[in-house]
């Protein structure tokens, strides 16, 4: 069974602080994904990765970094936390190619005070 | 880029019924469509998909039809449960790197 664990369920941090959200895969997936999912908005994406130490911007890169060091680990970095930035994020992980599926991690819902 | 419209936003239906959520892309290169169900406090997973050279899929009580000439794609659910009641998403992508997703549909399925 793939398992795609995210560090945190729930986070509180404060405007300005750096802060680290960490996703792991087990099942060597090449890709690894961010996403922000807000009411009405769906899921946007961050940032994803296709390889170690490969990244490319999604639709919504702004304020946000990442850092794929290892095949199994995808970190999103918020350098300087805003309150907009207060949603619920997912990572998730595929294969290469067309028509693999993505597995999700169950989520890190965090708020910036 | 791709922009895909998820409608309705929220389905009511009754318990036995069917449940229909249709979706719309934009680029007509976009050949690989999943859709996924998010049950509170989890993350989305893959209930089915169909990729653009196949036009109908069907798995048990699921089934996605696509229709490329006009650009969408529709999930439907026959035989409701209460079980069935999640949150649904459409999504497209052209290269399995990036996927577009639609805004959600709230199901809630009435014993």
């Amino acid at each position: 069974d793939v398992k795609v664990t995210q560090s945190s369920r729930y986070l509180v941090k404060r405007t300005g602080e750096k802060v680290f959200l960490e996703c792991v895969q087990d099942m060597d997936h090449e890709n690894m994904f961010w996403y922000r999912q807000d009411p009405g908005l769906g899921l946007r994406l961050i940032y994803f990765s296709y390889d170690v130490k490969m990244k490319e911007k999604g639709d919504i890169p702004e304020g946000y970094s990442v850092s794929r060091e290892k095949k199994e680990r995808f970190s999103l970095i918020l350098e300087s936390a805003s309150t907009n930035q207060t949603s619920m994020y997912l990572c998730a992980s595929s294969l290469a190619g067309v028509g693999s599926e993505q597995y999700f991690g169950p989520g890190t819902r965090l708020t910036v005070t | 880029g791709e922009n895909v419209e998820q409608h309705p936003s929220t389905l009511s239906v009754q318990e036995g019924d069917s449940a229909v959520i249709k979706c719309t892309y934009s680029d007509s290169a976009s050949n690989y469509f999943p859709w996924y169900k998010q049950e509170l406090g989890k993350g989305p997973q893959l209930i089915i998909d169909i990729r653009s050279n196949v036009g109908e899929k069907k798995d048990q009580r699921i089934a996605v039809t696509l229709n490329k000439t006009a650009k969408h794609f529709s999930l439907h659910i026959t035989e409701t449960q209460p079980e069935d009641s999640a949150v649904y998403f459409c999504a497209a992508s052209i290269d399995g790197n990036q996927f577009y997703f639609g805004t959600g549909t709230s199901l809630t399925v009435i014993p």
